[in-house]
């Protein structure tokens, strides 16, 4: 089947600077995309989604963006935490089922 | 306190036993899920039920068993015939017909 995938699977980012991760979808009938963090031994928690119809979306200190013609993904994450530190997925959905990619692991430096 | 419980959090076992976790929801949500995540890796679809007293399999219920006789609970059996059950088992849970899941906090499942 078609499958999700993060560019990285790693990202180290000094306290106070923007983070980027990305995420390369496959399959174009994909209609909404959604990012997770995962905290080490927990559950994922959303963050924020986009339906396929849309190019940009903000959040609370976090954008997610979506390119179409390049089946791109990114999240942007603004003057990066400590408790930003986590593992991201993104997920795409069809007929409400979701496909995770690997993950990328976001590591905060002080 | 609204949300989605998952227990035990750490469940051990031997093999060839059968175990069954279990997976509550308040939230009101028709939609329940199951997935399986291995190390490094993105979460695999196992079961999903859309509506009580039916259930879809998902990427990969060869292994597993569920049933979804109330609403608010949706039980996921790991049986002796799942080659590689070591895994951490997340729950979620939504609203019919909305993409947003709302996940438990996991249990980790280890059989030596």
């Amino acid at each position: 089947g078609e499958s999700v995938g993060l560019h990285l699977p790693t990202l180290s980012v000094q306290e106070g600077d923007n983070s980027i991760i990305n995420c390369a979808y496959s399959n174009s009938a994909s209609d909404y995309f959604i990012w997770y963090k995962q905290e080490s031994g927990k559950g994922p928690q959303f963050i924020i989604d986009i339906r396929s119809n849309m190019d940009k979306r903000q959040g609370q200190r976090v954008t997610v963006l979506l390119n179409k013609t390049v089946k791109h993904l990114s999240l942007q994450i603004a003057a990066t935490q400590p408790g930003d530190s986590a593992v991201y997925f993104c997920a795409e959905s069809n007929d409400y089922k979701l496909s995770f990619g690997a993950g990328t692991t976001v590591t905060v430096r002080a | 306190d609204g949300g989605i419980t998952q227990s035990p959090k750490y469940l051990f076992r031997k093999e060839g036993q059968n175990v069954t976790l279990s997976c509550e929801q308040n939230l009101n949500h028709d939609a329940m899920y199951w997935y399986r995540q291995d190390p490094g890796q993105g979460l695999r679809l196992i079961y999903y039920s859309q509506i009580v007293n039916d259930f879809q399999k998902g990427d990969i219920a060869e292994g597993y068993s569920v049933s979804r006789e109330k609403k608010e609970s949706f039980p996921l059996t790991v049986t002796s015939a799942q080659k590689n059950p070591t895994a951490f088992y997340l729950c979620a849970s939504s609203w019919t017909g909305n993409n947003e899941q709302y996940f438990g906090p996991g249990t980790r499942l280890t059989v030596t």
